[in-house]
């Protein structure tokens, strides 16, 4: 299974709205991430997991809250969100042993919309 | 600040043909610069990546060139097909973290 799994595709919440965004791997990988990603822009970096610790956070509001219960899955909680944070929120995975180039394995995606 | 750039919105090559993407870069700590290529509606796929200890990487029809010194790679593509218009992403990855940084994508067209 060389699948990384997101859901919903599609999101549309207002802005007093509490949701999640899952992500899902079965490859074994122990470093997983959230990019977002504007309109002919390139993926943001936004958090990474590694061994299930969350090891970067790149500065994001507190609006958005990862967790990552186990070595399989990965979400990202949304609560208060601004219209402005609506873009496609990328979930990848990836080896995170030494040596290598670290090349991600990236889901389809959540089209979110802030209303 | 952008640390990855690819100055090339979109290239148009004739099926059969080469097709050359070009990416620049201004931070000499990247040890890996990699290229991923993105349908629409999916995400981005790994294609190929490359050392900064090394100048070439070939891996079937796609090579990737480092010129450390310009501080420029490039992808091409050989015969290039239909199937690859599409979305190429060149990436470049923080010394020894999981830090990766994103160009904003070369988008490829290639005509039968």
């Amino acid at each position: 299974d060389t699948e990384v799994t997101q859901t919903p595709k599609h999101l549309v919440m207002g802005m007093t709205n509490k949701k999640s965004l899952k992500c899902e791997q079965h490859m074994g990988h122990r470093a997983m991430y959230w990019y977002k990603q504007k309109a002919k822009k390139p993926p943001e970096l936004m958090f990474v997991y590694s061994y299930e610790k969350l090891s970067i956070n790149e500065s994001v509001p507190s609006r958005f809250s990862p967790e990552c219960p186990n070595s399989s899955l990965l979400n990202l909680h949304l609560h208060a969100l601004q219209p402005e944070d609506s873009a496609l929120y990328l979930c990848a995975s990836s080896l995170p042993s030494s040596g290598g180039a670290y090349e991600q394995f990236f889901g389809p995606g959540t089209r979110l919309t802030v209303l | 600040d952008q640390q990855v750039k690819q100055n090339s919105p979109s290239l148009s090559v004739q099926e059969g043909r080469i097709s050359i993407l070009n990416c620049d870069y201004t931070n000499s700590m990247f040890d890996y610069f990699l290229w991923y290529k993105k349908y629409p509606a999916e995400g981005p796929t790994f294609l190929i990546s490359i050392s900064s200890i090394k100048d070439k990487n070939e891996d079937g029809r796609f090579t990737v060139f480092l010129n450390k010194s310009a501080k420029h790679l490039s992808l091409h593509i050989v015969p290039s097909q239909p199937g690859d218009s599409a979305v190429y992403f060149c990436a470049a990855r923080l010394d020894g973290g999981f830090k990766t940084i994103f160009g904003a994508g070369t988008r490829l067209f290639v005509k039968a």
